[in-house]
């Protein structure tokens, strides 16, 4: 079975320094992972995905996020943060084996980035 | 561009009535989905369709639950006899197809409050 775990029920972080939200992932196979960011009272947007390739995968907003085999991580990362990037961020992991193609989401990470 | 839509975007209903909640994905997606979040419990994947494969149920709670898709586009998710433990959001998410690197688009989602 797949799994994925965002160990950090909240991150805090002042603006201006850089982020990291952590993701670790379980699976028998290659893992598509994902990441999407809710806002209050907002559907899932999508921010990035890793399938194949370069380890370092930028997305949207500034954000980016690395994936490491050994490791099993797929940490979200930003540079600088900024007050408006405060929201829920969800990690997945997609396998595809038969008809499984629904996404496995973490429990998600609330950011939270002060002035 | 027009997202996936999903209404109504509010529903309190009382213990033991049926309810309907509708989603329209994004025009030209034959892959759809249906998940459920409640508080605290992060994501839960419902169920899948993909063109006119039979949909993958695997993730439906109870026989109370059930959803269709007609003519491949428009999909509806009923609970029958609802139980207070299924007040949730209920997010409905599209993507081009059931491919690992097409990520899913999600709709605002429906906030169920069961008395």
């Amino acid at each position: 079975a797949q799994s994925v775990a965002q160990p950090e029920d909240q991150v805090n972080v002042a603006e201006g320094n850089p982020l990291t939200v952590k993701c670790t992932y379980s699976v028998s196979g290659n893992p598509y992972l994902f990441w999407y960011v809710q806002y209050p009272n907002r559907g899932l947007q999508f921010l990035l995905k890793y399938i194949t390739g370069d380890n370092l995968v930028k997305g949207s907003y500034g954000f980016e996020a690395e994936f490491n085999k050994s490791q099993t991580s797929f940490h979200l990362k930003k540079p600088s943060a900024l007050v408006s990037d405060s929201a829920l961020y969800f990690c997945a992991v997609r396998v595809l084996t038969g008809t499984a193609s629904k996404l496995t989401f973490g429990t998600g990470t609330r950011l939270q980035v002060t002035l | 561009g027009a997202g996936v839509s999903q209404s109504p975007s509010n529903k309190v209903t009382e213990k033991g009535k049926d309810v309907e909640l509708r989603c329209d994905p994004i025009s030209g997606h034959t892959a759809l989905y249906w998940y459920r979040q409640s508080l605290g419990q992060g994501l839960e994947f419902l169920i899948y369709f993909q063109g006119n494969s039979a949909p993958d149920k695997s993730g439906l709670p109870s026989d109370r639950f059930s959803a269709e898709r007609t003519g491949g586009s428009v999909s509806t998710l009923t609970i029958q006899r609802t139980q207070q433990e299924d007040s949730a959001v209920y997010l409905c998410a599209s993507s081009l197809g059931s491919g690992g690197n097409n990520e899913q688009f999600f709709g605002p989602g429906t906030r169920l409050t069961v008395l």
